[in-house]
This record gives C-alpha cells, sequence and structure tokens, in this order.
C-alpha cells in the first residue's frame, strides 16, 4: 500500500510569491495534517482537516490556508512568502479525528526555499 | 503554554554504545506520547505510549513513559550506524489532531 505522498519534493521560490503543496493521504485515511519543520527543530502544527473541515489551526499568519478535496488528498497555500518561510513541510495522515492515541504517518515532506 | 522538551539535542557515541533519549512534557490533557525517527525527511513511527505507562521494546529499542513524573525514555542498545537519525519525541494532547514536538536529539554513530 502507499503511504503518504507529497509534491513537489522540492520548490524555490522568491520573496513575495505564492506556493502550492499537495499531500495524498494513505488510502482510507481521511485526516490529513500539516507541520512547518525549519531546519534544526522540530515540526510545528499548521491545520488539520478531517472530513473536508478545518478541525484545528496552529500559530501561524493568514497567509497560511489549506483545504482538502472530496478524496481526501489536501492543498496548504502560503502567499506573500517571506525567507522564514523557508521549511520542510510535512503532511500526515491518520484513519480517524485522532487516529489511534494521536498516531500519524507522515510524507516525505516538500522543501520549500524562499530566496 | 504546551511543550515539549527533549535531551540531549546532538549525540555522537560509537558502534556497540548504548545511549539514552531523554524527553520532558508538560501538555494539557495527556493521552499519548509518540516517538519518531527522522534520517533525511519523512518521520518514521517508533512507539506510541499512553498513559498507562506501558514499557515497549522493539528490537534494540525501548521506551518508557512516567506519566507521574511527565517524562520518557528512549533506549537504543548495541548502536548501528543505521541508528543515526534524528529522534522526535511528540506528545498527543487531545487537541484534535494535533502533535506538540519537542527539538529532536540528533543522534550521530560513528564507525
Amino acid at each position: 500500500d502507499a503511504g503518504v505522498t507529497q509534491s513537489p519534493t522540492h520548490l524555490i521560490k522568491t520573496r513575495g510569491q505564492h506556493v502550492t503543496l499537495r499531500c495524498s493521504p494513505i488510502s482510507g485515511h481521511k485526516s490529513v495534517s500539516w507541520y512547518q519543520q525549519v531546519l534544526g527543530q522540530g515540526p510545528q502544527f499548521i491545520f488539520q482537516y478531517y472530513e473536508k473541515e478545518e478541525r484545528g489551526r496552529g500559530n501561524f499568519p493568514d497567509r497560511f490556508s489549506a483545504r482538502q478535496f472530496p478524496n481526501y488528498s489536501s492543498e496548504l497555500n502560503v502567499n506573500a512568502l517571506l525567507l522564514g518561510d523557508s521549511a520542510l513541510y510535512l503532511c500526515a495522515s491518520s484513519s480517524t479525528l485522532a487516529g489511534r492515541f494521536g498516531e500519524q504517518f507522515f510524507g516525505p515532506g516538500t522543501r520549500l526555499t524562499v530566496l | 503554554e504546551d511543550k515539549v522538551v527533549q535531551s540531549p539535542l546532538s549525540l555522537v557515541v560509537h558502534e556497540g554504545d548504548t545511549v539514552t533519549l531523554n524527553c520532558s512534557y508538560e501538555v494539557t490533557n495527556f493521552r499519548s506520547l509518540l516517538w519518531y525517527k527522522q534520517e533525511k525527511k519523512a518521520p518514521t513511527f517508533l512507539f506510541m505510549l499512553t498513559s498507562s505507562g506501558i514499557e515497549k521494546k522493539s528490537g534494540r529499542l525501548s521506551s518508557i513513559l512516567d506519566k507521574k513524573e511527565l517524562f520518557s525514555i528512549l533506549n537504543i542498545t548495541a548502536t548501528q550506524t543505521g541508528d543515526s537519525a534524528v529522534y522526535l519525541c511528540a506528545v498527543y494532547g487531545n487537541q484534535g489532531g494535533k502533535l506538540i514536538f519537542g527539538q529532536g536529539t540528533e543522534l550521530s554513530v560513528k564507525p
């Protein structure tokens, strides 16, 4: 079975641009969460979507938005990119809203570099 | 504010050594603690410990949760170069799908 997939794997943008990152969860999983991991730090929670509705939001500015589609795949959008947005963006899926006591499975991530 | 703190931040050992990684937490409505291994990109799941304080073992890896003292340890015995990675501790506090991660411990195992 395929795991969590993300695209693209790498992305280079300039300040002020917009970016869209994509994620497909494990088959049968209905929840997708997004995390930002800056070099040398642990992942930071951005959003969770379950059954196409936002169920949680981390401490990120409104430049960050996301959505989930009927097939449970998800997009993360970031507007007006800043240098500080350079990071590894991780997508994680779980079978239910909370998984099995929070258990989530991560994709390989998208490495975003903002110049 | 909920937080997870790991120590040490980095560690260099030689093959065959035993290592202990630490994770302390302060999280509202604690439900579980998870350990992940991150080699290149995707964190891969190692253990999940619930509030019952269960010790988990998988080959050379084991982990204990002390919910009274609010910490967990991850032990790796007979380390191998393939154990070189960042080890992440995360806590789930019954806030939807939000995992709260520590900074990670970077383990380097030298031949």
